[in-house]
């Protein structure tokens, strides 16, 4: 089975911390990604990553930044995390290889970040 | 933009199935159709994703219209544990995919 791990299921931060939010997923997939999601938006996908120090930005990557450093390890940083950053962050990993859309995404349990 | 458009909720009785319908009228030819669901307090899971002909697996079937612009997710025999948001995603542009508000699922026992 695919595992994805997330570092945190509940995380509570003051404004203006820096913030590490950390995924691990252990099936060897070259994407990974990251969202958010908020009552009535949906998820919105903030960035994603289709190999190792590969990077894109996704709708909404205006205050986030992303490291991948390994393969397995995918980390979201706010850089100063302010309060309309409070959110259920979803981390997610899939094949590749392809075309991006033919393959199954796998989703983390999500890390619900309050800041304060 | 490949947007997609579901209705905000839906209800089923137990045991009957389920048509969850998504609209996609701006598809392009090379976009996949995928759904996903996602229960309470979960990350959402894959459920099924197709191209141009229907598609059948454990958890459900997708039926695709002819001109893609369409598609039809059916849960055969619903249950309370398929109470969920259902989402129908398309890539959008380049490798984004856009998953929208999705379809509430109400199963009624």
């Amino acid at each position: 089975d695919v595992k994805v791990t997330q570092s945190s299921r509940y995380l509570v931060k003051r404004t203006g911390e820096k913030v590490f939010l950390e995924c691990v997923q252990d099936m060897d997939h070259e994407n990974m990604f990251w969202y958010r999601q908020d009552p009535g938006l949906g998820l919105r996908l903030i960035y994603f990553s289709y190999d190792v120090k590969m990077k894109e930005k996704g709708d909404i990557p205006e205050g986030y930044s992303v490291s991948r450093e390994k393969k397995e390890r995918f980390s979201l940083i706010l850089e100063s995390a302010s309060t309309n950053q409070t959110s259920m962050y979803l981390c997610a990993s899939s094949l590749g290889g392809g075309p991006i859309d033919s393959y199954e995404q796998y989703f983390g349990p999500g890390t619900r970040l309050t800041v304060t | 933009d490949a947007k997609t458009t579901q209705p905000n909720s839906m209800e089923s009785n137990e045991e009957e199935p389920v048509h969850l319908p998504c609209n996609h009228s701006t598809i392009s030819g090379t976009d996949y159709i995928h759904w996903y669901r996602q229960l309470p307090s979960q990350g959402p899971e894959y459920v099924i994703h197709g191209l141009t002909s229907n598609v059948n697996n454990r958890m459900a079937s997708l039926a695709i219209a002819e001109d893609r612009k369409s598609s039809t997710l059916i849960l055969h025999r619903a249950t309370l544990r398929d109470a969920a948001v259902y989402y129908c995603i398309l890539r959008r542009t380049g490798n984004q995919f856009y998953f929208g508000t999705g379809t509430s699922l109400t199963v009624i026992p």
